[in-house]
């Protein structure tokens, strides 16, 4: 069975400072792998994907992401936190792209 | 283009009830699913569909129930309401292909269930 592991219920940034979100996935085979960013009050937004090729992935917003195979792991790192990123941060796997299992969030609290 | 839309985007009801959450999308694609989400516990898929009168079960279907009559729409059916219901219901759809095509998702549904 697929499954998601994000480590982090919570981190605190200083705007300005790096970031780097951790996922962990569990599957069979190459997956499909998903970044999404949550906004209070509001549904979901991709914000990058990985599906083979590159393993270094560029999203939206200033955020990358990197597939380590070995490690079974597809973090999120942005090197300059803004205040506007303070959201809560979805890792997705999935052999498609309407089956997929969720990590249960990160909350990211921006300080200014 | 409207994508994707879901309505109510709140309901509360009564323990028993029934009632149906709609799901439409506008652009044309074959894959449409349905995710619940719960405080700590992320978006767990309900069920899901692959095409018009296609229809299949998730890691949580027990309580509802799918149907697929046309591409545009995947109505959620909550046959008799319990408390443990109560959470947020997302819509979502995408296309097939080889590039992890991105599934699309709505605003959200939010239910109370008394």
């Amino acid at each position: 069975a697929q499954s998601v592991t994000q480590p982090d219920i919570h981190i605190t940034v200083s705007e300005g400072a790096s970031l780097e979100l951790r996922c962990n996935y569990s599957y069979g085979a190459t997956p499909y792998l998903f970044w999404y960013v949550q906004s209070p009050g509001q549904g979901l937004q991709l914000l990058l994907k990985y599906f083979s090729g590159d393993t270094l992935v560029q999203g939206i917003k200033g955020f990358e992401a990197e597939f380590k195979r070995s490690q079974s792991s597809f973090n999120l790192r942005k090197p300059s936190v803004h205040w506007s990123d303070a959201a809560e941060y979805f890792c997705a796997v999935g052999g498609s792209n309407y089956k997929l299992t969720f990590g249960k969030g990160t909350l990211l609290t921006v300080n200014p | 283009n409207a994508g994707v839309t879901q309505t109510p985007k709140f309901q509360v009801l009564k323990t028993g009830q029934s009632m149906t959450l709609q799901c439409a999308q506008d652009m044309n694609h074959e894959y449409m699913s349905w995710y619940r989400q719960d405080p700590g516990m992320g978006l767990r898929l309900i069920h899901y569909s692959v095409g018009a009168g296609i229809t299949d079960q998730g890691e949580v279907p027990n309580g509802y129930n799918v149907s697929r009559s046309t591409t545009e729409d995947f109505p959620l059916r909550l046959l008799s309401a319990a408390p443990s219901q109560t959470s947020v219901y997302f819509c979502a759809s995408s296309n097939p292909g080889p590039r992890g095509e991105t599934q699309y998702f709505g605003p959200g549904t939010r239910l109370l269930v008394l």
